[in-house]
């Protein structure tokens, strides 16, 4: 079964620093990864997505991620971090006909 | 408009009530998905539905009931409420071959 894991529960970050939010996959056959985010009591949101293709996917709100098939990784990163980045990511993968999610990394961003 | 819109918002109820949670989206998609949030925040499919049919059922009790009337609509039932089915429900749909979920807002479901 497929199956992606975020070993951190949680990340601080200051404002301006970069930031990178982990994600690992176990899947048979080639991949489909995804990242999405969720503010406060709010419905999860598309961020990026990688199909195939290039390595480095970007998406919404300057975030972008690497897929490192050597590592199965797929971390989300971004150059500078915003106050507003402040939030709940969930990495997921696509098994067949339905996505599944990683437990959740609670973004921090300080001033 | 709201592109996937859940009603209501906020739902506190007794242990053995039957309660409903409506779901819409206007964006024309023909899968639509319920998945549940814990207090942990993790989130696990229940059900999918493809033009009115379901797909998955995630080995959901059958106090959960998903009812489909049309391509544009996911309702879930839940009879019995137990306090286990305290959560955040979501619903979401995916276009064909969009490979991208648009989430509700959510429901938080709250059995006393």
């Amino acid at each position: 079964a497929q199956s992606v894991a975020q070993p951190e529960d949680q990340v601080n970050v200051a404002e301006g620093n970069p930031l990178t939010v982990k994600c690992t996959y176990s899947v048979s056959g080639n991949p489909y990864l995804f990242w999405y985010v969720q503010y406060p009591n709010r419905g999860l949101q598309f961020l990026l997505k990688y199909i195939t293709g290039d390595n480095l996917v970007k998406g919404s709100y300057g975030f972008e991620a690497e897929f490192n098939k050597s590592q199965t990784s797929f971390h989300l990163k971004k150059p500078s971090a915003l106050v507003s980045d402040s939030a709940l990511y969930f990495c997921a993968v696509r098994d067949t006909d339905k996505l599944i999610f990683g437990t959740g990394t609670r973004l921090q961003v300080f001033p | 408009d709201t592109a996937v819109s859940q009603t209501p918002k906020y739902l506190v109820t007794q242990m053995g009530n039957d309660k409903s949670i409506k779901c819409e989206q206007n964006l024309g998609h023909d899968t639509m998905y319920w998945y549940k949030q814990d207090s942990k925040k993790f989130l696990k499919i229940m059900f999918s539905y493809n033009n009115k049919e379901l797909i998955i059922n995630e080995t959901v009790p059958n106090r959960f009931s998903p009812k489909s009337p049309d391509k544009a609509h996911l309702n879930l039932h839940i009879n019995s409420l137990e306090l286990g089915d305290s959560a955040v429900y979501f619903c979401a749909s995916e276009g064909r071959g969009n490979e991208k979920l648009f989430f509700g807002s959510g429901t938080q479901l709250s059995v006393l």
